[in-house]
């Protein structure tokens, strides 16, 4: 079964540091995509990056970009400059072509930016 | 602006009560569902539906049930709510791809959350 895996339940850096937060992931296709969401204590889920396994380039967004090692089934989601605003629990979350379209989440990580 | 809407926000009921929760969507998505989140276990999916007349259980669907009233309508019920469905719930969409990859491909789009609890 496909699983996700986020080790870190809680972490916290000062403002505008860099954080990077963990993601593996369980699973024996070689195509299938990634995501990070993100959930700020509005409890809106808003995506954050995403990334497509058969790419080698590692997305990024503006502060945010990942670490993706395909070999290890690692995602890992770096954010640079880290701002109050950022204090959120994000998802690690992946989806295969042949699963119904059904997402595979991983537990959150509580990320506190402290001032 | 698209958007995904649902109601209630929040919700306090009691034990045995019916409930349903309402999630609305402007986005044209063919897909919708309804997921189940609670502290230290992510998002759990309880029902999915493809198209009005495609509907399937999730991961959790026991003590839930479904209703696809038109592409831009699914409704959850808990046909006699328990303490423990105490939790948030999410409606979600997600487009068509005529690929897999018209947009990105399994890219889901949130509602804002209904915070239930059940006493």
């Amino acid at each position: 079964a496909q699983t996700v895996t986020q080790s870190q339940p809680e972490m916290s850096v000062q403002e505008a540091e860099t954080v990077t937060l963990s993601c593996t992931y369980d699973t024996s296709e070689n195509n299938y995509y990634l995501f990070w969401y993100k959930q700020p204590p509005s409890r809106q889920m808003i995506l954050v990056i995403r990334q497509e396994a058969y790419k080698q380039q590692n997305a990024t967004e503006n502060r945010f970009s990942v670490n993706f090692q395909k070999a290890a089934k690692s995602f890992s989601l770096k954010i640079s400059d880290s701002q109050l605003g950022d204090t959120a629990m994000y998802f690690c979350a992946f989806i295969q072509p042949d699963s119904n379209y059904q997402l595979i989440w991983g537990a959150g990580t509580k990320l506190i930016i402290k001032p | 602006d698209a958007d995904v809407t649902q109601t209630p926000r929040n919700r306090i009921t009691k034990t045995g009560k019916r409930i349903m929760l309402e999630c609305s969507q402007t986005k044209g998505h063919d897909r919708m569902y309804w997921y189940r989140q609670d502290p230290g276990l992510g998002l759990r999916l309880i029902y999915y539906s493809f198209d009005v007349k495609d509907i399937n259980k999730g991961e959790i669907s026991d003590g839930y049930s479904v209703s696809r009233q038109a592409q831009a309508k699914f409704s959850l019920s808990l046909e006699s709510a328990i303490p423990n469905q105490t939790a948030l719930y999410f409606c979600a969409t997600s487009p068509t791809g005529t690929s897999g990859r018209a947009t990105f491909f399994g890219e889901q789009f949130f509602g804002p959350g209904t915070r239930l609890t059940v006493l």
